[in-house]
């Protein structure tokens, strides 16, 4: 069981948008740690989407943004493409832990 | 473009020693933290410890017991060793670079992965 929380799955039709959220504790979100999200796409390395919680690397497209709130961080999917279907992850540090943490992982399908 | 390459054996028997190397190529390993990260068959990702160019290290609690990462700056490498393993030691390892910031840290650079599966 990961420590960070996310629905194994969502899915929108292509042009819609999705919400992936991620749940943490006083630990880890919660203490004010930053939150980060990794796209796994199938036969490809995990890939940086979103870094401190709101920042896209160089090269990451604008529909994809994040945030957070509390115990719990969201990422946001706008005018979802066929691309995007794949694994996205959530990632944070545990101060329990004195190491990272990630949430179990959601598949995105577009339908 | 940072790149990093797995390699290592395809399989490993229970009670042995799982042996990886991970080669960074087009930065120098003198900088920034280094990781190693799993995924078991159907389940999330787990982080197994990192490695600075000093050699300074950090691991997972829940493997820290059998695990040891280790650095070789000459070639520009490091390696993860994970003793007395089981058929739950069986996932994807990736390594990557773990950038260190003020709040946390992350990883911005990943290599493929290698799947190692453990059995006799």
């Amino acid at each position: 069981q990961s420590v960070l929380t996310q629905p194994p799955s969502v899915s929108g039709a292509p042009g819609q948008g999705v919400t992936i959220s991620c749940t943490g504790s006083s630990s880890n979100i919660g203490a004010g740690y930053d939150v980060h999200w990794y796209q796994h796409l199938p036969g490809t390395a995990p890939k940086l989407l979103i870094y401190g919680n709101n920042n896209r690397p160089s090269g990451v497209p604008d529909r994809f943004s994040g945030s957070k709130s509390g115990t719990s961080a969201s990422l946001a999917i706008t005018g979802l493409q066929a691309e995007d279907e794949g694994d996205y992850y959530c990632q944070s540090y545990d101060s329990s832990l004195s190491g990272s943490v990630f949430g179990g992982g959601t598949k995105l399908t577009v339908l | 473009q940072v790149q990093l390459l797995e390699s290592g054996p395809g399989l490993v028997k229970p009670s042995e020693t799982l042996s990886l190397t991970c080669t960074v190529s087009d930065v120098s390993i003198y900088t920034y933290y280094w990781s190693w990260i799993r995924q078991p068959p159907g389940k999330g990702l787990e982080w197994i410890g990192y490695i600075d160019y000093r050699g300074s290290t950090n691991y997972n609690p829940s493997l820290k017991s059998r695990v040891t990462i280790s650095i070789d700056t000459s070639k520009n490498q490091f390696s993860l060793k994970l003793n007395s393993v089981t058929a739950a030691d069986t996932a994807v390892y990736y390594c990557a670079r773990e950038i260190v910031v003020a709040d946390g840290v992350y990883f911005d650079y990943w290599g493929q992965g290698t799947l190692v599966p453990v059995s006799s």
